[in-house]
């Protein structure tokens, strides 16, 4: 069975702190695709970045990056020098072929 | 480029009346998804489409929903006769090349639905 875990539940932090977001998964297949999205308190679902299981090298956008590690079945995000705009619920989701299964969400909150 | 468009944004009923919401996907994009948000259950896959077809309604709760996808560019989610129970978040999204829920889904606002 495929299931992804986000532990945390909330975290809170002040802002330019930097923060990491965990996330476990388990599946069984060789090929399987990981997301994170992110649900500001408006409401909607933003996609954040994808990555295939083929694909270890860690990835930078800006204030952002995600540590991708087969070994360890996880798939981190952190954010460098938090800003209160990152307040939000982070979903971390995984996929084969078949559905998106995603975690319960880590509501981030910073404060100014 | 437009995003995914749902209508209502927010939708306000009385137990036993008939709720539809509708769904705009991206040009181009061949696949949607309906999804609901509950604090309870979290995001729950409901039905998807790719090319206008069912492709998996396993996550349609009830008889009381129906999905249709009559062309490439409108979907609608029914909820007929609706309850409390069905409150929540109710969110399309839509991918492009394959059709398969490994593609990239990007969502739309949502649809806030509150049944009395």
């Amino acid at each position: 069975a495929q299931k992804v875990t986000q532990a945390q539940t909330e975290i809170s932090v002040v802002e330019k702190e930097d923060v990491t977001l965990d996330c476990v998964y388990e599946t069984r297949d060789t090929t399987y695709y990981l997301f994170w999205y992110k649900q500001p308190p408006s409401g909607e679902l933003v996609f954040l970045i994808r990555r295939n299981s083929f694909d270890e090298q860690n990835e930078i956008s800006g204030r952002y990056s995600w540590n991708f590690q087969k070994s360890t079945s996880s798939f981190n995000f952190t954010i460098t020098a938090s800003q209160v705009v990152d307040s939000a619920v982070y979903f971390c989701a995984l996929t084969r072929t078949d559905k998106l299964i995603f975690g319960t969400g880590t509501r981030l909150q910073v404060f100014p | 480029d437009a995003g995914v468009i749902q209508s209502p944004r927010h939708e306000v009923t009385e137990m036993g009346q008939e709720v539809t919401l509708r769904c705009k996907p991206i040009s181009g994009h061949n696949s949607l998804f309906w999804y609901r948000q509950t604090m309870m259950r979290g995001l729950e896959l409901l039905i998807y489409f790719n090319n206008n077809v069912p492709i998996d309604d396993s996550g349609m709760p009830e008889d009381r929903f129906s999905a249709k996808m009559p062309n490439a560019s409108f979907s609608t989610l029914k909820i007929q006769p609706s309850e409390p129970r069905d409150s929540a978040v109710y969110f399309c999204a839509s991918s492009a090349g394959t059709g398969l829920p490994r593609e990239t889904q990007y969502f739309g606002p949502g649809t806030r639905l509150l049944v009395l």
